[in-house]
């Protein structure tokens, strides 16, 4: 199973573009790489997701190197709304069923 | 809101007893998972159901079980209950089954056991 490693924390100041870096040197040519994040404890959000390409939606930017062993994760604007643990996760499963193993993340704090 | 409904949001039981914890998933979803979370660790798969059948098993104790009806809710049966049980449970759902869905978590329901 493709495994990712994150660091445990990061500060950022606000208003600053954060960015939250994920090693998965592991990954296979056809997982695909996808971001949560969880506020406090509530339940994990979905933030973005990517293959190869970089991805760009209304909350993030995903950029993915060209070898696919590692991505980083873009809050262009960072708020204190986005302090949270930040999840990158390569997705385990085959078409039959999939499992979203979730390590430790990145504890991100985003400071005034 | 993530479309996700799971009930009730916070539970208080004693040893030994057993509980159910309940979970809507999105309109349109037919594959849900439950998830648990407690302090110590991080969040742990426990099993994935899809249109009434189980696809995928994760560390899911023998005391637990979990099945999806045909209207596509999914009940999570915890039972003989121990304090380690304590923590917060997530149902997830997504379209379909395997690779290429993305998967929306509920609010979680809060189980404290004393």
């Amino acid at each position: 199973d493709a495994k990712t490693t994150q660091p445990p924390s990061m500060d950022c100041a606000e208003g600053r573009a954060a960015n939250l870096p994920c090693n998965h040197s592991t990954i296979s040519g056809n997982e695909y790489v996808y971001w949560y994040r969880q506020i406090h404890s509530q339940g994990p959000q979905y933030i973005i997701h990517g293959l190869k390409n970089n991805e760009t939606n209304e909350m993030a930017s995903l950029i993915i190197t060209e070898d696919r062993k590692s991505s980083t994760l873009i809050l262009p604007h960072a708020t204190l709304r986005d302090t949270a643990v930040y999840y990158c996760i390569v997705r385990v499963g085959t078409l039959y069923g999939q499992n979203f193993v979730f390590g430790p993340g990145t504890r991100l704090s985003v400071l005034p | 809101d993530s479309g996700v409904t799971q009930t009730p949001k916070h539970l208080i039981t004693a040893t030994g007893q057993r509980v159910t914890l309940r979970c809507s998933p999105r309109s349109g979803d037919l594959s849900v998972y439950w998830y648990q979370q407690s302090l110590d660790q991080g969040l742990q798969f426990l099993i994935q159901y899809y249109n009434g059948e189980e696809r995928a098993k994760g560390n899911i104790l023998e005391r637990f079980s979990a099945q999806q009806f045909p209207d596509l809710h999914s009940e999570l049966n915890l039972s003989s209950l121990e304090l380690g049980d304590s923590a917060l449970y997530f149902c997830a759902s997504s379209v379909t089954a395997g690779s290429g869905n993305t998967i929306y978590f509920g609010e979680g329901s809060w189980l404290t056991v004393v």
